[in-house]
């Protein structure tokens, strides 16, 4: 079946640092979509991408869908203490959406 | 707003116990979902819905069966609880519509089993 895989894992960041996170899938897809979940809370749907090549930003955050649509990343520029917490891609065929395992980011002030 | 309610955020009961989880959405979302969340394995689907009385299986549905009597409603049951089914439980709704439509989720149940 259908498998996304997202690296990394964990991702330790120095705030006002970048960083990127990954999304690849073994198939190919129709969209991605992307969640964030802060600790203790639900996951919350941040930006869905359908076109190949696509990039779309959400002030600090870029989004961006490989021209294949198999991976898609998001790049967070100057963190702050409010993105503490994980990252999901999900990636559509029919009806259901297939998650990463996540990456979860903390902030050092 | 959606509103994804779950009857529980906490609960405990015993192996071999019959549970039910219930899932309530007042935005007349035809797709419902159940997913599991594990630490290191993300969320992963046990099943979903995408009309009254209908349901698929999902990505890992052995243990639980689903019910849905009504189209706000969507209940996951597990038969015979065991203790490997210890897990965070979140219920999604989606509208159906053409494209595809962001899930609205709950605030999950966790969910010990002795």
């Amino acid at each position: 079946g259908q498998q996304v895989m997202q690296i990394p894992q964990y991702q330790h960041v120095q705030e006002g640092e970048d960083f990127t996170t990954y999304c690849n899938s073994s198939t190919t897809l129709s969209n991605i979509q992307w969640y964030k979940q802060r600790p203790g809370g639900h996951p919350v749907f941040l930006i869905q991408l359908v076109k190949s090549g696509e990039v779309k930003k959400q002030k600090r955050l870029t989004f961006q869908f490989g021209e294949a649509k198999k991976n898609s990343s998001l790049h967070i520029t100057a963190t702050q203490t409010t993105d503490v917490g994980t990252y999901f891609c999900a990636g559509r065929n029919d009806y259901k959406l297939s998650f990463g395992a996540g990456t979860t980011v903390t902030v050092r002030a | 707003d959606v509103k994804v309610t779950q009857s529980s955020r906490y609960l405990v009961k015993r192996t071999g116990e019959k549970v039910f989880l219930e899932c309530v959405q007042d935005m007349d979302h035809e797709n419902m979902f159940w997913y599991r969340q594990d630490p290191g394995l993300g969320l992963r689907l046990i099943y979903f819905s995408y009309d009254v009385k209908m349901k698929e299986k999902g990505d890992i549905p052995e243990g639980y069966s689903v019910s849905r009597e009504k189209k706000e409603r969507f209940s996951l049951i597990l038969e015979s609880a065991s203790t490997n089914q210890t897990s965070m439980y979140l219920c999604a709704s989606s509208f159906q519509g053409t494209g595809n439509q962001p899930q609205h989720f709950g605030d999950g149940t966790r969910l010990s089993i002795l």
